[in-house]
């Protein structure tokens, strides 16, 4: 069965600090992937999502970038965190069909202070 | 622009009783439309997915409806318990990833 990992379950960072989160998923081949994030009050926002090895779609410009180094391996990265860059940080897989369900990891809570 | 709407934004209900939830879309030119539920600090769990061709599905006390015509979902929760008390979600798939609406928040209480 398939199953999908992410971590760190919490995060505490300083502003000005670097960023990196991984997600990873098991038993599935070349899966679509995604990262959220759940701010209070604004709902589930798209960040980046991956059709493939490489492949990375930016739905919101910000301080935060996604890589896809291996088929089943979804990294979001900042550089420098922003006070802004607070919330919770969801990845989530589906089958690369239009009709896909979404599967979801158990999140990471990020607080920049 | 897709744009996806739930109301109420949170409920309250005694033990027992039957509920809809509300969701409505903006662009009918969906692919499917999910439902998910979130419990708090948590992911966000797969309830219900109907495809653009399907009317309804249903699971257990759950039965999601989809009318595309008028842009709307609901989801019915039959017989309701404290242990339904979390975040219900919708999410419209068409030529871009999910969007999702802000969810209803509900409290079963016993």
């Amino acid at each position: 069965s398939q199953t999908i990992h992410q971590w760190p379950a919490t995060l505490v960072q300083p502003v000005g600090s670097p960023l990196s989160l991984e997600c990873t998923v098991e038993g599935t081949s070349n899966p679509n992937l995604y990262w959220y994030r759940q701010a209070a009050g604004r709902g589930l926002q798209l960040l980046f999502y991956s059709v493939g090895i490489g492949q990375i779609s930016s739905e919101v410009p910000q301080n935060l970038s996604a890589s896809r180094p291996q088929d089943r391996q979804f990294i979001l990265s900042s550089k420098k965190l922003l006070l802004s860059d607070s919330g919770f940080y969801l990845c989530a897989w589906s089958v690369q069909e239009n009709n896909e369900k979404l599967f979801f990891g158990s999140g990471t809570q990020l607080s920049v202070l | 622009k897709q744009e996806v709407t739930q109301i109420p934004a949170a409920l309250s209900v005694p033990e027992g009783e039957n509920l809809v939830l509300n969701c409505s879309f903006t662009d009918s030119a969906i692919y499917n439309l999910q439902w998910f539920r979130q419990d708090p600090g948590k992911g966000l769990t797969s309830l219900l997915l109907i495809q653009s061709s399907q009317r309804e599905q249903t699971s257990g006390r759950l039965n999601a409806s989809l009318d595309k015509s008028s842009g709307r979902s609901t989801l019915y929760i039959a017989a309701s318990q404290p242990g339904d008390s979390a975040t219900y979600l919708c999410a419209a798939s068409g030529n871009t990833p999910l969007v999702f609406g802000k969810g209803t928040r509900l409290s079963v209480i016993a």
